[in-house]
């Protein structure tokens, strides 16, 4: 089956770390994107990852296992801004970007 | 950086009436663009893929002759909801490839569709 599971919601307090998980199970894989989207929005990039590895940039951090079909997205020094949903996107061929449901991360003060 | 921009950003319609949805590409040539509809609380679904001077590629369970899809230029790709019904409402957004980057898509603010 084509699936992309990623937890539905996590609440975290302000300044704390979040880790967000995704694993998938698609018929081609090219690549690995984390997108934030706020409620209304239309999603902004945050990272994307090809190979294995863990890929680092400012506060947010991203982690790839090609053999497991598994990456997370990390969140450091949550701000209350960082509430949002974010999306895991496996590209597939041609291009073609095939997302998770989201999870929605809850910021409190 | 790069910009996608969608016209209307919101719209109510009738019923039975059709609606026309603008991307466009401002800053960077798009030989490929994307189509996708979000349902409240659902994550984004692709519907088709349209390609400059070619016809639109529509994904499994897309019907082709309600989305009607045009990319008549490298800056420019619309999508058409013909007779649009209150099930359509939905909130649709476009992405832009840039030319000859396959890694990378930009993309637009969103349309947000009512149909009454």
């Amino acid at each position: 089956g084509q699936n992309i599971d990623q937890p539905t919601e996590m609440t975290a307090t302000e300044g704390a770390i979040v880790q967000i998980n995704c694993t998938y199970q698609t018929s081609g894989f090219n690549g690995l994107f984390w997108y934030q989207q706020h409620a209304g929005e239309a999603p902004t990039f945050l990272s994307y990852n090809v190979l294995d590895g863990l890929e680092e940039k400012g506060r947010f951090s991203s982690f790839l296992s090609r053999s497991k079909g598994y990456s997370y997205l990390l969140l450091k020094e949550l701000q209350m801004k960082d509430s949002a949903s974010y999306l895991c996107a496996v590209r597939r061929s041609w291009g073609k970007l095939q997302f998770g449901a989201g999870t929605q991360v809850v910021v409190t003060p | 950086g790069a910009v996608v921009s969608q016209h209307p950003s919101w719209v109510i319609c009738k019923s039975g009436t059709s609606v026309k949805i603008e991307c466009r590409s401002l800053d960077f040539q798009a030989t490929t663009m994307f189509w996708y509809r979000q349902f409240p609380k659902q994550s984004l679904m692709l519907m088709a893929t349209s390609n400059e001077g070619s016809k639109a590629t529509y994904e499994q369970g897309v019907e082709k002759d309600k989305f009607l899809i045009n990319h008549a230029s490298l800056t420019l790709s619309t999508l058409t909801v013909t007779s649009a019904h209150p099930e359509d409402s939905s909130f649709y957004i476009c992405s832009a490839r840039p030319s000859g980057i396959i890694e990378t898509q930009y993309f637009g603010p969103g349309t947000r569709l009512l149909v009454l």
